[in-house]
């Protein structure tokens, strides 16, 4: 069935490092990946998404890419700040359906 | 605009008791989604309705059923809980292919 690989689980960088975050996902069908940023015992949000016609999208010091042909797809975050701490997930989907990896925990230390 | 809300924020059942977990949104938005959350697991869908009068299956659907009650309201049913269900539930919505607005979640126990 469809499947979505998040790498790695757990993160752990230095505040004002980089942090990169991959994905790979199984169905080609899919046109639309979004990221969302979950932190403790709030709800999921929306922090920058991607469809299948752009290769690169950039916000402030966020940014994706997109490999349609090797069907990854990663989170750049540039000088973190400890505000960036929070679990990542990101999905793949099209129509709406969207399927979620299992997640990545990021630690920015002071 | 309040968004998406759930209700109820908790909630404690006995194994074998039923319950819904109610679910609006105020967006106008056509689609709408009960995902579970577990440690490690990341969010998982359910069931799904990509609009008013449809509803289809997700990853993980055995267990639960659903109605689109109208276009403001998705509600989801666990006709006979189960220790497996034990599970923070979340529900969403968002227009055809767009970006998905979550509510704050039901945090669920089934003893």
């Amino acid at each position: 069935g469809e499947n979505v690989e998040q790498h790695p689980s757990t993160l752990s960088v230095q505040e004002g490092d980089s942090a990169v975050i991959k994905c790979t996902y199984s169905d080609s069908a899919s046109n639309y990946f979004p990221w969302y940023k979950q932190e403790l015992g709030k709800r999921p949000q929306l922090i920058i998404d991607i469809r299948s016609n752009v290769g690169e999208k950039k916000d402030q010091r966020i940014a994706v890419t997109l490999n349609k042909t090797a069907k990854h797809f990663s989170l750049h975050i540039t000088e973190t700040q400890p505000e960036d701490s929070a679990v990542y997930f990101c999905a793949a989907g099209f129509t709406g359906k969207l399927i979620f990896g299992q997640g990545t925990t990021l630690q920015v230390k002071p | 605009n309040a968004g998406v809300t759930q209700t109820p924020k908790f909630q404690v059942l006995k194994t074998g008791q039923s319950m819904t977990l109610q679910c609006a949104q105020d967006m106008n938005h056509n689609s709408m989604y009960w995902y579970r959350q577990d440690p490690g697991m990341g969010l998982r869908l359910i069931y799904y309705s990509a609009s008013e009068g449809t509803t289809d299956k997700g990853e993980v659907p055995n267990g639960y059923n659903v109605s689109r009650l109208n276009k403001r309201e998705f509600s989801l049913r666990l006709e006979s809980a189960a220790p497996s269900q034990t599970s923070v539930y979340f529900c969403a919505s968002s227009q055809i292919g767009d970006e998905q607005f979550f509510g704050p979640g039901t945090r669920l126990t089934v003893l």
